[in-house]
C-alpha cells in the first residue's frame, strides 16, 4: 500500500527566500506525482503534475522534480512571497484502481 | 477544462440527522469518482471509490453503512452521512476522472465542510 510522507510539516521563511519542500513515497510504481496547494478552509489547487516518465515540471516560480528510483519528489519555490503561504500537499497516483495517496502536507508561512 | 462541483459547500446539522453531499462532473462523464475526508490540520484520506452503476469500494476502517455512496449517473455521485455525530465533522472532498484528460488525471471539487452539533 502506497504511503506518502512530507517533510517538514511546517516551514517559516522570510520573503524572497528560495525553498524546497520534500515528498517521499514507498511504492515507486506510480503513474504520476502531483503537488497541490490548499489555503485554509479551502479546496485543492493543482500546481504541478509529473508523469512517471518525466523528471521535472516547471510553472512560473515553481519547479517539481521526481525521482522514482529513490521514491522522492521535491517542490522548489523561488523568490517566495507572502501570497505563497498555504499548505502544500503532494500525492502519488498508483495501484490498479489508480487512487491518489496524499502526504500529510507542509504548512508554509512566508513572512513579509 | 474539466470541472467538478460539490454541493453544499458547507452544512451544519444536529447530531443524529443525515446529510447528503453531491459531487457533479459538469462537462464530462465520470465512471469513477473518489471521496476523501480531511480532518483539521490533517491530510486527505481516501474514504471510498464510487463506480457508476455498481457498489462503492470502501477503504479499510470506513463504515459503509454510515457513509452511503450512490453513483446512479455518469455525472453525479452522492455521499450521505447517516446519523451524523460530532466526530463526523470534517471537510469532505470528491474527485472525478475525466476520460478525455486521460486515466491518470483527477479533477477535484471545492469540498464540503460538515459541522455536526
Amino acid at each position: 500500500k502506497q504511503e506518502v510522507t512530507q517533510i517538514p510539516a511546517a516551514l517559516s521563511v522570510p520573503e524572497g527566500e528560495n525553498l524546497v519542500l520534500n515528498c517521499s513515497f514507498t511504492d515507486s510504481a506510480i503513474y504520476n506525482l502531483q503537488w497541490f496547494r490548499q489555503d485554509p478552509g479551502k479546496g485543492l489547487t493543482s500546481l504541478l503534475l509529473i508523469q512517471s516518465s518525466q523528471r521535472e515540471q516547471t510553472s512560473g516560480r515553481l519547479n517539481a522534480s521526481l525521482d522514482k528510483s529513490s521514491g522522492r519528489s521535491t517542490l522548489y519555490i523561488a523568490a517566495s512571497q507572502p501570497g505563497d503561504s498555504a499548505t502544500y500537499l503532494c500525492a502519488g497516483l498508483s495501484g490498479s484502481a489508480r487512487q491518489l495517496t496524499f502526504g500529510s502536507g507542509t504548512q508554509l508561512t512566508v513572512l513579509p | 477544462g474539466a470541472v467538478v462541483s460539490q454541493h453544499p459547500s458547507w452544512v451544519i446539522c444536529k447530531s443524529g440527522t443525515s446529510v447528503k453531499i453531491e459531487c457533479r462532473s459538469l462537462d464530462f462523464q465520470a465512471t469513477t469518482m473518489f471521496w476523501y475526508r480531511q480532518f483539521p490540520k490533517q491530510s486527505l484520506m481516501l474514504m471510498a471509490t464510487s463506480n457508476e452503476g455498481s457498489k462503492a469500494t470502501y477503504e479499510q476502517g470506513v463504515e459503509k453503512d454510515k457513509f452511503l455512496i450512490n453513483h446512479a449517473s455518469l455525472t453525479l455521485s452522492t455521499l450521505t452521512v447517516t446519523s451524523a455525530h460530532p466526530e463526523d465533522s470534517s471537510f469532505y472532498i470528491c474527485s472525478a476522472r475525466d476520460p478525455a484528460s486521460g486515466a491518470n488525471v483527477l479533477t477535484f471539487g471545492a469540498g464540503s465542510r460538515l459541522t455536526v452539533l
